[in-house]
């Protein structure tokens, strides 16, 4: 059975870089694709990104510029980092694994339980 | 970007079918997916490509798709089902619809 666990700061202050961490147990992180997901407090689900274990990546527009996701295949992890954070970035964010292709879209058909990164000084 | 519209609260008798839809424009050409999201909880893949369930979910979980309109239905419907649902389709990334909160009675 394929675990996830993530892992990092649950505080980060405004202009900083919140960096968070997934680490895959009981299967290879070599066969899927990872995702990340987050939500805002008391708020709906929003796509951060995902990376494919080719190590090609897709980021949703409107963070693409702060946003980074990137596998450490020997570690079976892969990471988040959003620079310049600001309180509208505080949020619940979910590691996921995906699956899917280009010609059919993808999904996420496993999530971990999330972190609390709250945005404050 | 692709929009996708539920509403917001969904009210089924307990035992009864709850159906929660998910509008957008010409949705039926895309796979839609359906989570559960419990309180305090990460969000559970329940409906894949529009009609598939995944290992474990109950068969009183049935999704369609055609036309503007994807929907997500739950047969006899128990208390074990007040969640929020979201569904979401991938339009050269990840949509979301805003979330439809089940209350059951």
């Amino acid at each position: 059975q394929m675990q996830l666990q993530e892992s990092g700061p649950g505080l980060v202050k405004p202009s900083e870089t919140l960096s968070l961490t997934c680490t895959v147990s009981g299967g290879s992180i070599s066969n899927f694709h990872w995702g990340w997901i987050r939500q805002s407090p008391g708020k709906g689900l929003e796509w951060i990104g995902f990376i494919s274990y080719t190590g090609n990546s897709n980021y949703n527009p409107s963070l693409k510029s702060r946003v980074t996701i990137s596998l450490d295949t020997p570690n079976n992890q892969f990471s988040l980092t959003l620079k310049s954070v600001t309180a509208v970035d505080t949020a619940v964010y979910y590691c996921a694994r995906v699956f899917g292709r280009d010609s059919s879209g993808y999904y996420a058909d496993y999530w971990v339980r999330g972190t609390l990164v709250t945005v404050s000084s | 970007s692709f929009e996708l519209t539920q509403p917001l609260s969904v009210t089924v008798a307990l035992g009864q079918t709850a159906t929660i839809t998910c509008g957008g424009n010409n949705i039926g050409g895309k796979n839609v997916h359906w989570y559960q999201q419990r309180p305090g909880q990460a969000p559970v893949l329940v409906i894949y490509r529009d009609t598939n369930r995944p290992s474990g979910i109950p068969e009183r979980f049935s999704g369609s798709n055609s036309g503007n309109t994807a929907t997500l239905t739950i047969t006899g419907a128990q208390a074990g089902d007040e969640a929020d649902y979201y569904c979401q389709v991938w339009d050269s990334g990840m949509v979301f619809g805003g979330g439809s909160k089940l209350t059951v009675l």
